[in-house]
């Protein structure tokens, strides 16, 4: 099936730093999606891109959709400590019509 | 509107009891998702619905779960004969399901345990 991975696993970043996980896939996605879920809370979700090379833009957090739409990234700028928490990317697989979700990058941040 | 519920919000049992949830989606909402969650990992999806239609029930899913939409509004997920390895949150999700509107909005989750 459809299958989004998701790296890092795990970053651990000093107040202030940058911050960017990326999602690739082998297949071209029609569309993706990002969600946030703080410790100990649920998936939030964050945005949606379908177009290829697609930026959009939420204060300091920055999505971008490959021109292949085979890839996505979301990029944080000077991390605060609220952006604690595990970022995941998914999928709506075209067909079945499912949400499908990558295994999520877990941001720390050392104040 | 509250945005999607779910209760109970925790559930401890006992290995071989049966067990079920119950979701409250956004009441317009038309597709309704579940998924499991265990610690350190994503989202795994159940099964997911479109109205009262189930669509599809992911193959990883033995026949102990069951999940069930009457009337096309709350679910219900229901795990028979639970073992320790179904400890997990379970995650119940809503969304429009129109095109361009298909972003998931979760509800709080079912944390099980089975012990």
């Amino acid at each position: 099936g459809q299958q989004v991975m998701q790296i890092p696993q795990y970053q651990h970043v000093q107040e202030g730093e940058d911050f960017t996980t990326y999602c690739n896939s082998s297949t071209t996605l029609s569309n993706i999606q990002w969600y946030k879920q703080r410790p100990g809370g649920h998936p939030v979700f964050l945005i949606q891109l379908v177009k290829s090379g697609e930026v959009k833009k939420q204060k300091r957090l920055t999505f971008q959709f490959g021109e292949a739409k085979k890839n996505s990234s979301l990029h944080i700028t000077a991390t605060q400590t609220t952006d604690v928490g595990t970022y995941f990317c998914a999928v709506l697989v075209q067909g079945a019509q499912k949400l499908v979700f990558g295994q999520g990058t877990r941001l720390t941040i050392n104040p | 509107d509250t945005g999607v519920s779910q209760d109970p919000r925790h559930k401890i049992t006992k290995r071989g009891q049966n067990v079920t949830f119950r979701c409250d989606p956004i009441s317009e909402h038309n597709r309704l998702y579940w998924y499991r969650q265990t610690l350190g990992q994503g989202p795994e999806f159940l099964t997911y619905f479109q109205n009262e239609a189930q669509l599809e029930k992911s193959r990883l899913l033995s026949d102990r779960f069951s999940a069930e939409r009457p009337k096309g509004s709350f679910s219900t997920l229901e795990i028979q004969r639970t073992e320790q390895g179904d400890s997990a949150m379970y995650l119940c999700a809503s969304s429009l399901g129109l095109t361009g509107r298909t972003e998931a909005f979760f509800g709080q989750g079912t944390r099980l345990t089975v012990v």
